[in-house]
């Protein structure tokens, strides 16, 4: 059965630092998506990533896949408050835990 | 800009009714997508639809759901006789190329079972 593990669960970091969210899954996949979800709100598609290698940036999140490892991270570079928000990884159609990251002034 | 609809916003039901969630997926799509998220928890996989039929469904989803796609833009999905821990958001959702592209999703209907 097919496991996908995010980690951190609850992130909390300062404005202006950097930090990586991670997302492993446990069978051989090639595709993996990442969401953003506001409280109380529906999911946002970040990122579609479908090869081995595969890096997407917007704005200050760059998502990247390494299939090999098995293992898709997202960086969020020099954090503002907007970026608070759930953030879940997929893989086909199993979602990660959502990790629930908090940027503090 | 194109974008799924659900209806209602939200349901508050008695145990054991049945349910009809509805969603209008954007109108090129191809693939259909039901999902559940318990209290802002982890988001479940349902049902996946295609081609009139479905195409991938989970353990979750047994005999007391159903989907239907009964006309050209709606997507429903009938829960026959609902328990209290159908409690739920439903999320449908809807992409062009299987799995190749980005789903879209509704906003949710808040389902709530008493």
């Amino acid at each position: 059965e097919l496991k996908v593990e995010q980690n951190p669960l609850f992130l909390s970091m300062q404005e202006g630092k950097n930090y990586t969210i991670y997302c492993n899954y446990s069978t051989t996949s090639d595709r993996l998506y990442w969401y953003r979800q506001d409280p109380g709100k529906s999911l946002e598609s970040l990122f579609v990533l479908l090869s081995n290698g595969a890096v997407k940036q917007e704005g200050r999140l760059m998502a990247s896949l390494d299939t090999k490892a098995r293992l898709s991270t997202l960086h969020i570079t020099a954090a503002v408050h907007d970026l608070s928000a759930t953030y879940f990884c997929a893989v086909t159609k199993r979602f990660g835990a959502g990790t629930r990251l908090t940027v503090k002034p | 800009e194109p974008e799924v609809t659900q209806t209602p916003s939200h349901q508050v039901t008695q145990m054991g009714q049945e349910v009809i969630l509805r969603c209008v997926p954007i109108s090129n799509h191809l693939y259909f997508y039901w999902y559940r998220q318990i209290l802002g928890q982890k988001v479940e996989f349902l049902v996946s639809f295609y081609n009139n039929e479905i195409s991938e469904k989970s353990e979750i989803f047994d005999d007391q759901f159903s989907v239907e796609r009964p006309d050209g833009s709606n997507f429903t999905l009938k829960i026959r006789s609902t328990k209290l821990e159908d409690s739920a958001m439903y999320f449908c959702a809807s992409s062009s190329i299987r799995g190749r592209t980005e789903a879209f999703f509704g906003q949710g209907t808040r389902l709530t079972v008493v």
